[in-house]
């Protein structure tokens, strides 16, 4: 069956330390991923997305890789900060289709 | 840019009711929004896809007539939530993709809206 799965208990770190974050998915093809982030009670914010020919992607704090042969995704927030602490969800394109699904998420708590 | 409101954020009615949720694209027209509903502590679960100008398309499972989606126009889908139970109890969340009047590839990012939490008692 088709699974996308995130580490379902919270990741705890130090203000400062690298969070990373696994995102491992089964019998799909996406040509794409993407990643969100999500705060209780609100809608998810597109964070980035990386190509199924893209290894790696940066955006500031953030890097994503993408690993067809693991069937995986990597995301980390380096010199993470309090006002990282969210939930963050990836998400990728159903074979051939026009749908995105979204894994579960993983809850980011960084303590000062 | 490129944001989208839902109103309302709160509503908490009596089973048996029927529930009206908006979404709205403030500064893009969308031709395609979707949506999902959530489960605390679940992933984003795809109901429809909203077309404007036409019928919407469901997912497996999810039933037209009881979640009746308009899309009237490029700005506005309304998802209507029919004779609700405390089982339809959950977080709805749309989404949009802007539109400049190109094919809609499925790598287009969705803007989504805050969230509507219904509460059926």
């Amino acid at each position: 069956s088709q699974k996308i799965e995130q580490n379902s208990e919270a990741l705890n770190i130090q203000e400062g330390k690298t969070a990373t974050l696994t995102c491992n998915y089964t019998n799909y093809s996406p040509a794409y991923l993407q990643w969100y982030r999500q705060d209780p009670g609100r809608g998810p914010v597109f964070l980035l997305l990386i190509r199924e020919n893209e290894k790696e992607k940066r955006k500031e704090r953030l890097k994503v890789t993408f690993d067809t042969t693991l069937k995986q995704s990597l995301f980390h927030i380096t010199a993470s900060q309090p006002a990282d602490s969210a939930t963050y969800l990836c998400a990728l394109d159903d074979t051939g289709g026009f749908k995105t699904i979204f894994g579960a998420g993983t809850r980011l708590f960084v303590k000062a | 840019g490129a944001v989208v409101s839902q109103h309302p954020s709160r509503v908490i009615c009596k089973s048996g009711t029927s529930v009206k949720i908006e979404c709205r694209s403030l500064d893009f027209q969308a031709t395609t929004m979707f949506w999902y509903r959530q489960f605390p502590k679940q992933s984003l679960m795809l109901m429809a896809t909203s077309n404007e100008g036409s019928k919407a398309t469901y997912e497996q499972g999810v039933e037209k007539d009881k979640f009746l989606i308009n899309h009237a126009s490029l700005t506005l889908s309304t998802l209507t939530v029919t004779s609700a139970h405390p089982e339809d109890s959950s977080f709805y969340i749309c989404s949009a993709l802007g539109t400049s009047g190109r094919n809609i590839s499925s790598t287009d990012t969705q803007y989504f809206g805050p969230g509507t939490r219904l509460t059926v008692l």
